[in-house]
């Protein structure tokens, strides 16, 4: 069955604390695999796209990267404002998307 | 400004009482699709719909209709709705015929009693 596993649930970090957040999927054919953000009471907001194992994407403290079997969100340097839920999907064959449950990230000043 | 609009925001029904939640794109995307958001569930996908009169069912279809007469419209009807539809819901949309970059609403808060 395809399924796409978000780790840690939650995070808590200090500012300028750099960590990653992890999610790891199996999917017959992968076709893209996609990071989100979503502020609380609003829309996941589109952050990245990746294709092919070995890819990386960069915005501002954002890097995400992508292997066979994970891929990663390394935030580096975060501050406040970075505190959401950070949700990744990954598109498979049927044009079908399959979201993991979510990363709750919380930095503290 | 480009946005990916859902109406209601915020709805309260009974069980058994049809109803719309309608979803409106003015950015001329192909792609649209729904989705609804569950705690320790995530966001599970509904209905997809490649183009217009296209669409197709997603992982959680049962007890949910759509339709996509027009490019910029697709409505999620709930023909006869259950407490176990009580949800957030989300409408997206994105470029071309598949699920690149997306697009999100801001969702509607519906509750089934």
């Amino acid at each position: 069955e395809d399924q796409v596993t978000q780790s840690p649930e939650a995070l808590r970090l200090q500012e300028g604390e750099s960590s990653s957040l992890n999610c790891s999927y199996t999917v017959s054919g992968l076709r893209g695999l996609f990071w989100y953000r979503q502020d609380p009471g609003k829309g996941p907001e589109f952050l990245f796209t990746l294709y092919s194992a070995g890819e990386e994407k960069e915005k501002e403290r954002l890097k995400a990267t992508l292997t066979k079997k994970e891929s990663f969100l390394h935030i580096t340097a975060p501050k406040p404002e970075d505190s959401a839920t950070y949700l990744c999907a990954v598109r498979e064959n049927t044009d079908k998307l399959i979201f993991g449950t979510g990363t709750r990230l919380q930095v503290f000043p | 400004e480009a946005q990916v609009t859902q109406n209601p925001r915020y709805l309260i029904t009974v069980t058994g009482k049809k109803l719309t939640v309608t979803c409106s794109q003015n950015m001329n995307h192909e792609y649209m699709s729904w989705y609804r958001q569950d705690p320790g569930l995530g966001l599970r996908q509904i209905y997809y719909s490649m183009n217009v009169e296209v669409t197709d069912k997603g992982d959680v279809p049962e007890g949910y209709k759509v339709s996509r007469k027009e490019k910029r419209n697709f409505p999620l009807i709930l023909e006869s709705p259950s407490p176990n539809q009580t949800s957030l819901y989300f409408c997206a949309s994105s470029y071309g015929t598949s699920s690149y970059e997306q697009y999100f609403g801001p969702g509607t808060r519906l509750t089934v009693t």
